[in-house]
């Protein structure tokens, strides 16, 4: 089956810096990938989608300056926590649809990100 | 914007079935899903159902769909310690996006 991996799965980081995730397709492409947060005991927030070689789309609230996305390829896409504060502290989930599928989305470990 | 909701516990004994609901408010949408996540893990597709369809079985897994009032179920049969675990359900509503209900934490009791 089709496979995404995320990179870290922890970071823990201090307040002030910026941290890196990355979201890969392994073994399909994905014109379009999806990034969560999920809050503890809570759902999962669609933070924004991004599609291959355009700018990301965010959700309502969502501070596209703080949370940078980039998508330069068909296999990988990019979350930048930008000055982190330890409110953003969470289990960020990327997914990724295969560019031939009408519905399924797949969906990577999760990375645990923990700002100090 | 779309609202998904769902009990947020249940717990079974083993090998009884159990039952998770979830009420969503888009009428529109095409798709709806049951994930599940294991601790510290994200999430699998377990199944789908298309909207024009009421029910769809998959071994131990039933789906039904009630589109009038807007209700989801997912039954699994003979339940498992294997199953414990959160089970969201989620609408895709429009432009790709799936909104997800707070989801069911699934305790099955030995």
């Amino acid at each position: 089956g089709a496979v995404v991996s995320q990179h870290p799965s922890r970071v823990i980081c201090k307040s002030g810096t910026s941290v890196k995730i990355e979201c890969r397709s392994l073994d399909f492409q994905a014109t379009t990938m999806f990034w969560y947060r999920q809050f503890p005991k809570k759902s999962l927030m669609l933070m924004a989608t991004s599609n291959e070689g355009s700018k990301a789309t965010y959700e309502q609230g969502v501070e596209k300056d703080k949370f940078l996305i980039n998508h330069a390829s068909l296999t990988l896409s990019t979350l930048t926590v930008t000055s982190a504060h330890p409110e953003d502290s969470s289990f960020y989930i990327c997914s990724a649809r295969d560019r031939f599928s009408s519905y399924e989305q797949y969906f990577g470990p999760g990375t645990r990100l923990t700002v100090t | 914007g779309e609202d998904v909701e769902q009990s947020l516990f249940l717990s079974v004994r083993e090998g009884d079935s159990s039952v998770i609901n979830c009420t969503y408010t888009d009428s529109s949408s095409t798709y709806l899903y049951w994930y599940k996540q294991e601790p510290g893990a994200g999430l699998q597709l377990l199944t789908y159902i298309f909207s024009n369809m009421d029910m769809k079985q998959d071994q131990r897994l039933t789906v039904l769909l009630n589109k009038k009032d807007k209700h989801l179920s997912l039954r699994i049969a003979d339940t498992q310690t294997g199953d414990s675990a959160i089970y969201f359900c989620a609408e895709e509503a429009g432009a790709n996006n799936l909104f997800f209900g707070t989801g069911t934490r699934l305790t099955v009791i030995p």
